[in-house]
């Protein structure tokens, strides 16, 4: 069965601290993708990044990066020099098959303050 | 980019009444829409996936005959809450898959918020 866990509920940081949101999933697929998602005040979810299980290399998009680690089923997000505006709901979401446009299983969510 | 709209984004309605809510792929055709509903300070969980022209697919415990989901075309799919009670308010929050595209793009609406009083 599939399943995402985002062990931490809430994390609070210091502007322009860096930050690590923590995502392990189980899946008993060969072929799955792995997203981000971030959910703002306003709950309109904002897609962040998708990734297939084939493809383990390091994400950078600016102040976000992206660490897959298909060894430890992971798929950790973090946040150089937080910002007043990363404060949202980040989630980790799964979904199987060669698509990646099957439903998707989220996890419970962090929830990112970031204090000014 | 791909747009999916939804309406109405906020609605307040008494218990016992049905609200509808639409999902409208803007800019392509949707071959299939998912709805997930969201309770407050928790996770989205799928209720049920629609196709073009066929019965909606539901999740273990989400009662078909109180959400009724039609999708009727290519680019509008509907979720009716019967009966509403005050336990069904919720965020509801469609996602539309681009069947054009190779990859199959899923593309999420910005939600509707449910209170039933």
């Amino acid at each position: 069965a599939q399943k995402v866990t985002q062990a931490q509920t809430e994390i609070s940081v210091v502007e322009k601290e860096d930050v690590t949101l923590d995502c392990v999933y189980e899946t008993r697929d060969t072929t799955y993708y792995l997203f981000w998602y971030k959910q703002p005040p306003s709950g309109e979810l904002v897609f962040l990044i998708r990734r297939n299980s084939f493809d383990e290399q390091n994400e950078i998009s600016g102040r976000y990066s992206w660490n897959f680690q298909k060894s430890t089923s992971s798929f950790n997000f973090t946040i150089t020099a937080s910002q007043v505006v990363d404060s949202a709901v980040y989630f980790c979401a799964l979904s199987e098959g060669e698509t990646g446009a099957n439903n998707l299983f989220f996890g419970t969510g962090t929830r990112l303050t970031v204090i000014p | 980019g791909a747009v999916v709209s939804q309406h109405p984004s906020r609605v307040i309605c008494k218990s016992g009444t049905s609200v509808k809510i639409e999902c409208r792929s803007l800019d392509f055709q949707a071959t299939t829409m998912f709805w997930y509903r969201q309770f407050p300070k928790q996770s989205l969980m799928l209720m049920a996936t629609s196709n073009e022209g066929s019965k909606a697919t539901y999740e273990q415990g989400v009662e078909k005959d109180k959400f009724l989901i039609n999708h009727a075309s290519l680019t509008l799919s509907t979720l009716t809450v019967t009966s509403a009670h005050p336990e069904d308010s919720s965020f509801y929050i469609c996602s539309a898959r681009d069947g054009r595209r190779e990859t199959y793009e899923q593309y999420f609406g910005p939600g509707t918020r449910l209170t039933v009083t």
